[in-house]
């Protein structure tokens, strides 16, 4: 069993749309964290969240970490071709200093 | 560039030889992390070091593994006999931990290993 779940598994959208993707799991963490990663290359840190409900921008991305601190969404807004990559999510918890990933979102915006 | 480098970026052996990766944290970094990913999967932890002693050793790090970081800077992962079960990406990651909850990990490109 997962301990974080990602969905959609994949998603492909036409540019311009909007998207949200999820990340789930029945175990409280810490904090989260989403990375990006591309075919051949390591996952590159987007943004981290720490408290319950937080929201956090990164120009047309929005990350929000659940209330009880068990999910996290993703939403892009006008997607871009450049979004295109697998979407990892990753937590802490408690005092552990390993992170645990789901499998991610492998995306995929047509131009 | 004063991110995460790790080397070689690709490395082809045969079954049964020995392999050898190293990482080189951001320099100011005192926690290292090893972490393997395999196809469809994402990255899962194998072990990492607090300065130069190894805290914490995944299951998944047989006894045909082994890491070191001797000065607390670089580290390196060594695979003796390798299997064709152990192709994959091996990912670096180094953070700097001031306390339990951020610890944000910043990734290497990673060393792809295929045994044939």
């Amino acid at each position: 069993t997962q301990l974080l779940e990602q969905s959609p598994q994949f998603l492909s959208i036409q540019e311009g749309e909007n998207l949200t993707v999820y990340c789930n799991s029945s175990s409280v963490f810490s904090s989260l964290q989403w990375y990006r990663q591309e075919p051949g290359e390591g996952p590159v840190l987007l943004v981290t969240v720490v408290t319950g409900g937080e929201v956090k921008k990164l120009k047309r991305l929005t990350f929000q970490f659940g209330d009880a601190r068990k999910d996290s969404s993703l939403h892009i807004t006008a997607a871009q071709p450049g979004d295109t990559g697998l979407y990892l999510c990753a937590g802490l918890q408690g005092a552990n200093s390993k992170l645990t990933f789901g499998k991610g979102i492998t995306l995929s915006v047509r131009p | 560039d004063t991110g995460v480098s790790q080397n070689p970026r690709h490395k082809i052996t045969k079954r049964g030889q020995n392999v050898t990766f190293r990482c080189d944290p951001i320099s100011e970094h005192n926690r290292l992390y090893w972490y393997r990913q395999t196809l469809g999967q994402g990255p899962e932890f194998l072990t990492y070091f607090q300065n130069e002693a190894q805290l914490e050793k995944s299951r998944l790090l047989s006894d045909r593994f082994s890491a070191e970081r001797p000065k607390g800077s670089f580290s390196t992962l060594e695979i003796q006999r390798t299997e064709q079960g152990d192709s994959a990406m091996y990912l670096c990651a180094s953070s700097l931990a001031l306390g339990q909850t951020r610890n944000e990990q910043f990734f290497g490109p990673g060393t792809r290993l295929t045994v044939l």
